[in-house]
């Protein structure tokens, strides 16, 4: 089990609507990236916060954003929620925004919209 | 744009054989990668990693190799246990942390 942590577990929401998905990173990790795994497929990377800074995004509209905490703890939030939002949502932690570091995954957030 | 694909979306390995679990990466400035298994239900678990000057890389039951050349990564399992069953991806990092995953091997094992 790594140390990364994340709230809720599972949540079911309407369209049009707005989540907040939380995490928690790993004891002395500092940089956190927020994925997107659809069924069936491999996780696509939504973003990364690095010292409270957006590090990087990759190709997710504006709906879905993000903060970083000074505990390094992170939310990603979606607005205006679609169909095809709905997946597993996974946060990782590593020690360093600059890459070529470990990613530790969380259990992740399964999200149902409807 | 750039991609990580496998070659096999499925494997099916009786207990005790070695499984090999194969990748194509397309992007040639790619200078880190990473094997992970996922479970079903849980995130994906960190297996090995290897830089981009490395060829091979050994763990506990596991070697991950390497080949530039061709842009190739494959995942090679030692006696394979049930316990291994789940999907496995690779992913590459090319661009400080942003992590590009295929779509990922079902392997199975057989009792």
């Amino acid at each position: 089990e790594t140390g990364v942590t994340q709230s809720p577990t599972h949540l079911i929401k309407t369209r049009g609507q707005q989540v907040t998905l939380r995490c928690s990173s790993q004891s002395g990790h500092n940089t956190v990236s927020w994925y997107q795994q659809a069924l069936g497929q491999g996780p696509q990377f939504i973003f990364q916060y690095y010292r409270e800074e957006e590090n990087g995004r990759g190709n997710f509209p504006p709906r879905f954003s993000g903060l970083q905490f000074p505990n390094y703890s992170s939310e990603l939030n979606v607005n205006a929620l679609e169909l095809d939002d709905s997946a597993l949502y996974l946060c990782a932690s590593s020690f360093s925004g600059t890459g070529g570091f470990e990613q530790y995954f969380g259990p992740g957030t399964r999200l149902t919209v409807t | 744009g750039e991609s990580v694909g496998l070659h096999l979306p499925t494997l099916s390995v009786q207990e005790g054989d070695n499984s090999i679990i194969n990748c194509a990466y397309s992007n040639s400035a790619s200078d880190y990668f990473i094997w992970y298994k996922q479970e079903s239900g849980k995130g994906p678990q960190f297996i090995i990693d290897i830089r981009s000057n490395m060829d091979k890389r050994q763990g506990q039951r596991v070697t991950v190799l390497l080949n530039k050349t061709v842009k190739h990564l494959s995942l090679q399992i030692a006696a394979t246990q049930p316990g291994d069953s789940a999907v496995y991806f690779c992913a590459e990092d090319n661009q400080g942390g942003k992590l590009i995953f295929g779509q990922g091997t079902e392997l199975s094992v057989k009792p």
